[in-house]
């Protein structure tokens, strides 16, 4: 089982370039949601969707952009590329929005010079 | 809103000794309870789960945690670690906020376990 893929995993960009993250899964979860990871500061919810057509914001939603056209599909998209948003980045589904627990990809590190 | 505080954000620990690992939540509703763990270079796999029932609730690898209300706590426990536990360990809770759930993580505590 594939079970959730990220692409790339690592990635360097200059300030104020353009990227997307892909992340794609097999489970047919409803619930996605893109993360970040940066030392001392745990995980941070940056978007997060309940079902094709629907997203939403976390705690940390500037800078990036969601969109959610299909189940399996929730690409993170960076429109101009700060230093700032040099972390690893992940991506985690559910299978029931109600309960919480995820199943999380690799991991997506990302670099801006 | 929800926050997860983990108290410790290094462990470290002989082989085969006891550990605890601390967090503490805030939160207004009612919440589910979760540890996940962290392996070098890899993502978080669920360690386990506090959804209702018993407050004991024991996981993969002989982790156990132990919810408790009154204190707002839920804190993991082995009673002897081994080498291949070195790892980071997260915290989270989720509640409703909005219709939708998410789930907040904390900071995160390294255990290293020593030989």
């Amino acid at each position: 089982n594939a079970g959730v893929t990220q692409t790339p995993k690592f990635q360097v960009l200059k300030t104020g370039q353009s990227m997307t993250l892909q992340c794609a899964q097999d489970m047919n979860h409803e619930y996605m949601s893109w993360y970040r990871q940066d030392p001392g500061m745990g995980l941070r919810l940056i978007h997060y969707s309940v079902g094709a057509g629907i997203t939403d914001q976390g705690e940390v939603p500037n800078g990036y952009n969601v969109s959610r056209s299909t189940t399996e599909d929730f690409p993170l998209r960076l429109l101009s590329a700060a230093p700032s948003q040099t972390s690893v980045y992940f991506c985690a589904s559910s299978y029931d929005r109600d309960v919480g627990e995820l199943f999380f990809g690799e991991g997506s590190r990302l670099t801006v010079l | 809103a929800q926050s997860v505080t983990q108290l410790d954000s290094q462990v470290p620990v002989f082989e085969e000794a006891p550990v605890e690992l601390r967090c503490n939540y805030s939160s207004s509703v009612s919440v589910y309870l979760f540890w996940y763990v962290q392996y070098p270079n890899q993502g978080l796999q669920l360690l386990l789960k506090y959804l209702s029932g018993s407050t004991l609730v024991k996981g993969i690898n002989g982790f156990e945690a132990e919810f408790n209300k009154s204190q707002t706590s839920f804190h993991l426990r082995k009673p002897s670690v081994h080498i291949s536990d070195t790892a980071e360990y997260f915290c989270a809770v989720s509640g409703i906020s909005g219709g939708y759930n998410k789930l907040i993580f904390g900071a995160g505590t390294r255990l290293a376990v020593h030989p």
